[in-house]
């Protein structure tokens, strides 16, 4: 049972334009969710994070929502830049340290 | 900056080995955790350890065990590889409390093949 789902396994974006990657929870009780980048050949390494007490964290390019009402959770990239592409993740815990991952969504930015 | 190290990037191994993968943290992090990544189902933990010799399964636990004897090393065992075991293996630890406690540090990864 997939308690935190990515549903596109991949997405392309063309250079400069806006990346938005999607994620959905099953588990009422997560109360905190991450995003992870991560590279062909290397571990994945922390983007963004949000609290469940929150609806929006910003980080430069980088923003994250949270709808809680919908149980969904989204990154967005502006502008989206080639070395953005990557493997995304979204990760949720419930009060502790052990983290639920999505499958995945690899992005593609064109030039 | 956190380091996590993993023993191996790249093992090839034959069904019925026993096999080992060590991970070491040098960030002086409390928890620790084992994970299989395969296409289409993204990270999937094996077995987590909150601190030294305590270890507690995650949600793939079958076919693997633990060692955790130093709060920096934690080890993963294969006792009989089979080729469903061919993965990616990733190490991570996090500290306990605090802001960022819920981040995770992982590893490079270990490309487990069993043939």
């Amino acid at each position: 049972d997939q308690q935190v789902k990515q549903n596109s396994p991949s997405l392309s974006v063309q250079e400069g334009r806006i990346s938005i990657l999607n994620c959905d929870y099953t588990n009422s009780m997560f109360d905190y969710f991450l995003w992870y980048k991560k590279y062909p050949a290397e571990g994945p390494t922390f983007l963004i994070s949000i609290s469940s007490i929150k609806d929006k964290n910003e980080d430069g390019r980088f923003t994250v929502f949270l709808n809680k009402s919908a149980k969904h959770l989204s990154l967005h990239i502006v502008p989206s830049q080639p070395g953005d592409s990557a493997v995304y993740f979204c990760a949720a815990s419930e009060g502790a340290q052990k983290l639920v991952f999505g499958q995945g969504t690899r992005l593609t930015i064109n030039p | 900056d956190v380091k996590v190290t993993q023993s191996s990037r790249y093992l090839v191994k034959r069904t019925g080995e026993k096999v080992f993968l060590e991970c070491v943290q040098d960030m002086d992090h409390e928890n620790m955790f084992w994970y299989r990544q395969d296409p289409g189902l993204g990270l999937r933990l094996i077995y987590f350890s909150y601190d030294v010799k305590m270890k507690e399964k995650g949600d793939i636990p079958e076919g693997y065990s633990v060692s955790r004897e130093k709060k920096e090393r934690f080890s993963l065992i294969l006792e009989s590889a089979s080729t469903n075991q061919t993965s990616m293996y990733l190490c991570a630890s996090s500290l306990t409390g605090g802001l960022h406690s819920y981040e995770q540090y992982f590893g490079p990864g270990t490309r487990l093949t069993v043939t």
